[in-house]
């Protein structure tokens, strides 16, 4: 079973704060992706890498940051948290050529 | 026109019946279809994926993909209470990587 683990369910952190997410696959697997959730704007695309050290922007990657060190670690880095980016954020872990992404539990995080 | 288009529901339907879970995407040239449910405070779980025209069936999951009408639909035979979630499309388009786009999700709802 694929098995992509969120450092935490539940986070509150306060507006100007650094905040980060981590997210760890077991799966070896080179592509990994960041997502948040919002209530009727769906899943969208922060960032993805799909090896170490590299990035790409997906569709929302502003005031957000990422790295990847390690193949098996892809962090998200909220360089200075905003109450706008209090949201579920969702790791994802996606295999070779069309294989499906698979997701982690999700963070939700409030930011007050 | 959204990338990836879905009814917000809520579908209802009794138990026992079958539930039709629509999709429509925009870009001809998509290459890989997924179904995930994710019931509410969740993450995404993939239920299925289909690639070739037709139909792709799962125990009481079908889906079916007409790439000349750019839709994809979902089929839940003998529906169970325990269904109810949301059912979220994504498309992987014709592009690098390995980037999905998502619909915002159909709210199935399944009555004793």
């Amino acid at each position: 079973d694929v098995k992509v683990t969120q450092s935490s369910r539940y986070l509150v952190k306060r507006t100007g704060e650094k905040v980060f997410l981590e997210c760890v696959q077991d799966m070896d697997h080179e592509n990994m992706f960041w997502y948040r959730q919002d209530p009727g704007l769906g899943l969208r695309l922060i960032y993805f890498s799909y090896d170490v050290k590299m990035k790409e922007k997906g569709d929302i990657p502003e005031g957000y940051s990422v790295s990847r060190e390690k193949k098996e670690r892809f962090s998200l880095i909220l360089e200075s948290a905003s109450t706008n980016q209090t949201s579920m954020y969702l790791c994802a872990l996606g295999g070779p050529s069309n294989q499906p992404q698979h997701f982690g539990d999700g963070t939700r995080l409030s930011i007050l | 026109q959204k990338e990836v288009e879905q009814n917000s529901g809520p579908l209802s339907v009794p138990e026992g019946a079958i539930a039709s879970l629509n999709c429509t995407y925009s870009d001809r040239g998509s290459q890989s279809f997924f179904w995930y449910r994710q019931y509410s405070g969740k993450s995404p779980e993939l239920i299925m994926f289909i690639y070739s025209n037709g139909d792709k069936e799962d125990g009481r999951f079908t889906a079916q993909l007409n790439k000349a009408s750019q839709y994809v639909s979902l089929l839940i035979r003998d529906s169970q209470p325990s269904d109810s979630a949301t059912y979220l499309c994504a498309v992987k388009k014709n592009t690098g990587f390995q980037k999905l786009v998502f619909g915002t999700g159909t709210r199935l709802l399944v009555s004793p």
